[in-house]
């Protein structure tokens, strides 16, 4: 099985503009969650969807957005970006069937906010 | 202006010998508690996980201990190898998928 796809890889924006950021998570998984990591704060969870509806959400401003497709396929935007979005946003997946919800992380998106 | 990060703890341990790696969760209703292993520009792996209903289990070369009375964790390395030399995080699972991440501790196995 393939396993969790993140893209782009690396993303530079500048203040003020929006990004979007894909996952395509492992062929099966329903649930799609994002974490930031970032060196002051370490890995933070942002939000979860599962079928498409968003069931848990982290402490974070609404300018953090996301959906998940039909396929499972998930997105997350973040808009009027600023410099401390700089980070590796990571998303992982989970097989609703899998009873102790592990969790399959993607290699990241690299985000850089000049 | 300067960034201050997260002031990660550090071990240091020589190829071959055991490294226990601890770490406190906040809340006592997790009953889920995995280790992920980073090595730098990776993502993070499970390398173990364990439930609330149990107090110890183990891996190959792993075994993650739990004691729910002072919300503790502990994850020990046994044969260190270079290779295990990276940053681990410990993490809680509250409700739904939702992973609370510990600030994670640098182990390096020097050779």
């Amino acid at each position: 099985k393939a396993g969790v796809t993140q893209t782009p890889r690396y993303l530079i924006k500048t203040r003020g503009q929006q990004v979007t950021l894909s996952c395509s998570p492992i062929s099966g998984h329903r649930s799609v969650s994002w974490y930031q990591q970032t060196p002051g704060q370490g890995l933070q969870f942002l939000f979860e969807y599962f079928s498409e509806t968003q069931r848990n959400k982290g402490n974070f401003p609404g300018r953090f957005s996301g959906r998940q497709f039909s396929n499972s396929r998930s997105e997350m935007n973040v808009s009027t970006l600023e410099l401390g979005d700089s980070a590796l946003y990571l998303c992982a997946s989970s097989s609703r069937q899998d009873a102790k919800n592990i969790q399959y992380f993607g290699a990241g998106t690299r985000l850089s906010v000049l | 202006g300067e960034s201050v990060g997260l002031h990660l703890p550090t071990l240091s341990v020589q190829e071959g010998d055991s490294a226990v790696i601890k770490c406190t969760y906040s809340d006592s209703a997790s009953n889920y508690f995995p280790w992920y292993k980073q090595e730098l520009g990776k993502r993070p792996q499970l390398i173990i996980d364990i439930r609330s209903n149990m107090d110890k289990r183990q891996g190959q070369r792993v075994t993650v201990l739990l004691n729910k009375t002072v919300k503790h964790l502990s994850l020990q390395i046994a044969a260190t190898q270079p290779g295990d030399s990276a940053v681990y995080f410990c993490a809680e699972n509250e409700y739904g998928n939702k992973l609370v991440f510990g600030a994670g501790t640098i182990l390096r196995v020097k050779s």
